[in-house]
């Protein structure tokens, strides 16, 4: 599968500051996805990251909130803007890996974000 | 509405055991199942996909999938103690790229 790699692997931040977290496959993808994970929580799809184009929001998240960069095969960033304290939570790339006719999702490590 | 049901446990096996982890599904349409692993403080890992109906075996691990009953289950066969995670369930119909998630089933491997 997709070697996946997210910078930073942690961060404390200021409300109102702003993070950008970076994420970065060892091979062009396709589809680049979003998610986040709150203590105790499953995974909820913030966007899917599109080459070339806007990111696709779901919904609850917005582009202001949450700008999404796309500017190759291998490389995605969220930022995430005007941090509140409920923001904190893990963020999480993924990847989608085509094996034959099957597609199956893999993931970065993740970005523990804190935010006082 | 599409959704995912897992019970959240924490489910307590003893080791050696076969542990059965167990995920429903409310949409007919899905064609694509999944089973992630999670460490506390990690990010989710894939173990096993399935897409037809039946059993799929890799190792220790055996997926088993019914469309007609809508349920998609894990057996842990021999439970170690580091089998101990949370296990998440995800469903994909094919025409959607989008997973569904379980809230994930805490499983705890006691030596």
């Amino acid at each position: 599968s997709a070697v996946i790699s997210q910078k930073p692997s942690r961060d404390i931040c200021q409300r109102g500051t702003s993070l950008t977290i970076q994420c970065q496959v060892d091979s062009q993808v396709t589809m680049m996805f979003w998610y986040r994970q709150q203590p105790g929580q499953s995974l909820t799809l913030i966007a899917t990251a599109n080459q070339g184009s806007e990111a696709t929001y779901e919904s609850g998240f917005v582009i202001d909130k949450f700008p999404i960069s796309r500017p190759n095969l291998t490389f995605s960033t969220l930022t995430v803007s005007n941090m509140s304290p409920e923001d904190s939570s893990i963020y999480l790339c993924s990847v989608e890996d085509h094996r034959g006719n099957n597609d199956e999702q893999f993931f970065g490590p993740g970005t523990r974000l804190t935010v006082l | 509405q599409k959704e995912v049901e897992q019970n959240s446990g924490p489910l307590s096996v003893p080791e050696g055991a076969i542990a059965s982890l167990n995920c429903t599904y409310s949409d007919r349409g899905s064609q694509s199942f999944f089973w992630y692993r999670q460490y506390s403080g990690k990010s989710p890992e894939l173990i096993m996909s399935i897409y037809s109906n039946g059993d799929k075996e890799d190792g220790r691990f055996t997926a088993q999938l019914n469309k007609a009953s809508q349920y998609v289950s894990l057996l842990i066969r021999d439970s170690q103690p580091s089998d101990s995670a949370t296990y998440l369930c995800a469903v994909r119909m094919d025409s959607n790229y989008q997973l569904i998630w379980g809230a994930g089933t805490k499983l705890i491997i006691k030596p």
